[in-house]
């Protein structure tokens, strides 16, 4: 079975400082990443997803970026915090041809102060 | 575009009590559908899902869903519920032969007061 790995877990960053947090994934080849951030109240808003290396999606429009340098590894990045961008960030990962199941990653917290 | 509309946010109950959480969907095509269950400060976990076939689907620890297709309706039910079943649940919806997305409601706190 897949296991996701999500690093940082927690991060407390300045407003205006840089940010990378990493997922990989073990166990799949070939995956469709995700990124979701989780506000209170506003459920989980999917930000990216990848079905390929190199091939991003973005679905909402903001300061964070994402890349797919390997099969396996799903990167969110910003050049500068913003106080809005707190939350949880949960990677995630699916194989829609066998078993129609994504499965997450423990998630990251992210404090800007 | 597929929606999902949780329509409580916060649900308490005390234990051993029935209880059932409510979603709707909105899609001009056929979906497939999943609850999931967040306990805190951790990810989502797969309770279960519906892809065709029987509209009653069980899951883990005791839950079950419907489809109801002519109401756009996947509610979640469990007869009888424990302290341990306090958690944050939601419910996803794919479009079928479509996009990769998974759009998710807005959750639905569960509380099982003693």
């Amino acid at each position: 079975s897949q296991t996701i790995h999500q690093w940082p877990a927690t991060l407390v960053q300045p407003v205006g400082s840089p940010l990378s947090l990493e997922c990989t994934v073990e166990g799949t080849s070939n995956p469709n990443l995700y990124w979701y951030r989780q506000a209170a109240g506003r459920g989980l808003q999917l930000l990216f997803y990848s079905v390929g290396i190199g091939q991003i999606s973005s679905e909402v429009p903001q300061n964070l970026s994402a890349s797919r340098p390997q099969d396996r590894q799903f990167i969110l990045s910003s050049k500068k915090l913003l106080l809005s961008d707190s939350g949880f960030y949960l990677c995630a990962c699916g194989d829609w041809s066998s078993g129609n199941t994504i499965y997450f990653g423990e998630g990251s917290w992210l404090t800007v102060v | 575009a597929q929606s999902v509309t949780q329509l409580d946010s916060q649900v308490p109950v005390f234990e051993e009590a029935p209880v059932e959480l409510r979603c709707n969907y909105s899609s001009s095509v056929s979906v497939y559908l999943f609850w999931y269950v967040q306990y805190p400060n951790q990810g989502l976990q797969l309770l279960l899902k519906y892809l065709s076939g029987s509209t009653l689907v069980k899951g883990i620890n005791g839950f079950e869903a419907e489809f109801n297709k002519s109401q756009t309706s996947f509610h979640l039910r469990k007869p009888s519920v424990h302290i341990s079943d306090t958690a944050e649940y939601f419910c996803a919806v794919r479009v079928q032969g479509g996009s990769e997305k998974l759009v998710f409601g807005k959750g639905t706190k569960l509380t099982v007061n003693p």
